[in-house]
């Protein structure tokens, strides 16, 4: 059970450059998220997702888009990178049972942008 | 819109001792649900302890607790015993039901041997 698997773990960007980060999970969770953790600042919510289809902004998604085609997997994009862009990215998952939840995260991706 | 927040920057704590990091949130439902996560130097997300909002017992998980005052919005966690294993980043964090989770800016907690 691989749980909230991020691609890749690190990446060195030029300004201007595009990429995307993967966020795949295998637990058939409803919710996904993206944030990313900067020092003192801890983890800001970039945008999420509360369904296949479905995104919404969180509270800073300016200079990113998302895309959830299919329930398993939420897609970070930049279209042109920044050097404020640099960052830790965490995607994480959650579900809501009978009032029960709980977030499991991937492993985080260092991005840097030169 | 759902804030939290977490005003001690970072705590240091004696071995065996315990400590007690605050969190305070803010949201307009009713029904939402509170966590503590850890993060040690590996980056990883590790859940301490989880509370919802509809249950007025105070969750408790071995040598962690939480101090839930609903009317107050607070959220505290106690870590009774403490070991150099607790030395970690501690992040509060609320989610209202069916909607986004949103963290506080985290307190560094350090364990003086």
């Amino acid at each position: 059970n691989a749980g909230v698997t991020q691609t890749p773990k690190f990446r060195v960007l030029k300004t201007g450059q595009s990429m995307t980060l993967l966020c795949a999970q295998d637990m058939n969770h409803e919710y996904m998220y993206w944030y990313r953790q900067d020092p003192g600042m801890g983890l800001r919510l970039i945008h999420y997702s509360v369904g296949e289809g479905t995104t919404a902004k969180g509270e800073v998604p300016d200079g990113y888009n998302v895309s959830r085609l299919k329930k398993q997997n939420f897609l970070l994009g930049l279209e042109s990178a920044a050097p404020s862009q640099t960052s830790v990215y965490f995607c994480a998952s959650s579900y809501l049972g009978s009032g029960f939840t709980e977030a499991f995260f991937g492993q985080g991706t260092r991005l840097t942008v030169v | 819109a759902q804030t939290v927040t977490q005003s001690q920057p970072e705590m240091s704590v004696q071995e065996a001792e315990t400590v007690t990091l605050s969190c305070t949130y803010d949201t307009s439902e009713s029904d939402y649900y509170l966590f503590w996560y850890k993060q040690p130097p590996s980056r990883q997300m590790i859940l301490v302890i989880r509370q919802e909002a509809y249950k007025q017992q105070n969750a408790t998980e071995n040598r962690f607790s939480v101090n839930f005052q609903k009317a107050a919005k607070s959220f505290s966690l106690k870590i009774s015993d403490s070991q150099l294993g607790d030395a970690a980043m501690y992040f509060c964090a609320c989610m209202e039901y069916g909607n986004k989770l949103v963290f506080g800016a985290g307190t560094i907690l350090r364990v003086k041997s």
